[in-house]
């Protein structure tokens, strides 16, 4: 299977724990995302990189989020002292140049208790 | 504020006819469209795009039209099929290097047998 693979496809976990998700993107693609979605919404923007650098990151991402892409390969997704707000589906893109369709994982559905 | 937005939440739609979903955007500056197909528990799945240099693009049953002046767009599957059933996201991107997507909030089509 050569399209985008994350891990895990879930994760429950106590509130104030941390979390790291991963994310395998389609290999010849440079630009990786990162979006959430919660019930009933549509997905939305967290960060974004192109190689190994981040370029742009949502004012979603509270300080308690992190993320990279060492080498502009996998990139990882780490939540600080998870909160129940945290919860939702954790949503991974890849795309390989401009007005070119982005190609998603399945998804890290996060369930924080 | 959304700027994608979806207003019917829901459609459903007799196998072999056409469905017909809708999307208004309001940001001017988006200038490329996708739609998008999500089954529970998985990825959005590509399905079709439009440029804003075109009003119109067809791939088998799926088609796209925009209006750029009224700033809409939508999605005609004919015929329809149960296997369409799901629900579809409308997403706009812009001219802004980092061709994040933004979701509208998903119509939920229910084809019917």
């Amino acid at each position: 299977d050569t399209g985008v693979s994350q891990d895990p496809r879930h994760k429950i976990t106590k509130r104030g724990q941390n979390v790291t998700f991963r994310c395998d993107p389609i290999s010849e693609h440079n630009r990786l995302y990162w979006y959430r979605q919660t019930l009933g919404q549509g997905p939305e923007f967290l960060t974004y990189f192109q190689n190994e650098a981040q370029l742009e990151k949502s004012r979603l991402l509270s300080d308690r989020f992190s993320a990279e892409r060492p080498k502009g390969s996998f990139s990882t997704l780490e939540i600080q002292r998870t909160e129940q707000g945290d919860s939702a589906m954790y949503l991974c893109a890849s795309k390989l140049g401009a007005k070119t369709e982005a190609f998603f994982g399945q998804g890290t559905r996060l369930t924080v208790v | 504020d959304q700027q994608v937005k979806q207003n019917s939440p829901s459609l459903s739609v007799q196998e072999g006819r056409i469905s017909i979903l809708n999307c208004d955007y309001t940001n001017s500056m988006f200038d490329y469209f996708l739609w998008y197909k999500k089954y529970p528990a998985e990825g959005p799945t590509f399905l079709i795009s439009i440029s804003s240099i075109k009003d119109k693009n067809e791939d088998g049953r799926f088609t796209v039209f925009l209006n750029k002046s009224a700033k809409h767009l939508s999605l005609h599957i004919v015929p329809s099929q149960p296997g369409d059933s799901a629900v579809y996201f409308c997403a706009a991107s812009g001219p802004f290097g980092n061709e994040k997507l933004t979701f509208g909030t998903g119509t939920r089509l229910t084809i019917i047998p």
